[in-house]
């Protein structure tokens, strides 16, 4: 199992709320990422780090917005959550090496209702 | 811009039997690596396997090996003796970018399952 945790699992919240998906990892690892992932479906990069203080937007489009104050913590926040928001998402950490293993967290998977 | 493109969103093999997964993606750069996923149902997403694009030789992890065809861009899964927890969503993966600086975009997905 990989040290790297997300919380909460579930999430069922009304629209308009302020959402924090958690994130965080043990193994020092410099790179972090969030993908947003409908079921059975590919993975988009919405946010990704190269360390602290480093936060960059990925491929997909996205409303969420990110932090990485610490290096071991790259949460995730909704200021106002819509329907459109409903989705799993996951979350990776890796070392600096182009060539290295990512490990995934279990996902938040995100309902708006 | 760097794509991966699986073009087989399910398959279907016999216990026991032999499947392989196609990927094809799109870069301009000389060295890159590859990477295959396996994300079982319910569970978190792992790495079965990967290829450094300077390295001829395909890699293999026991029951799971690539064949790398860089001049046409290929990187496909072949998985042997397929057994029943092998079923699950299977990913290629690139990592883009140089040094500490890349990333790692996915592929569409190929949905396997293992009949027994």
């Amino acid at each position: 199992e990989a040290d790297i945790y997300q919380t909460p699992r579930y999430l069922v919240i009304g629209t308009g709320k302020k959402i924090t998906l958690e994130c965080s990892q043990t193994m020092g690892h410099d790179k972090m990422y969030w993908y947003q992932q409908d079921p059975g479906m590919e993975l988009h990069l919405i946010h990704y780090s190269y360390g602290v203080n480093s936060t960059e937007k990925g491929d997909l489009s996205s409303e969420s917005t990110v932090s990485r104050i610490r290096t071991e913590h790259f949460p995730l926040t909704l200021e106002s959550a819509r329907p459109s928001h409903t989705s799993q998402y996951l979350c990776a950490s890796s070392e600096g090496a182009m060539n290295t293993e990512a490990f995934f967290g279990q996902g938040t998977r995100l309902t708006v209702v | 811009a760097q794509t991966v493109t699986q073009s087989q969103p399910e398959m279907s093999v016999q216990e026991a039997e032999t499947v392989t997964l196609s990927c094809t993606y799109d870069t301009s750069e000389n060295n890159y690596y590859l990477f295959w996923y396996k994300q079982p149902p319910s569970r978190q997403m792992i790495l079965v396997i990967r290829q450094e694009a300077y390295k001829q030789q395909n890699a293999t992890e026991n029951r799971f090996s690539v064949n790398f065809q860089k001049a046409a861009k290929s990187f496909s899964l072949k998985i042997s003796d397929s057994q029943l927890g092998d079923t699950a969503m299977y990913f290629c993966a690139f990592m883009r970018g140089r040094g500490s600086q890349g990333n790692l975009i996915f592929g569409k997905g190929t949905k396997l399952s293992v009949k027994p």
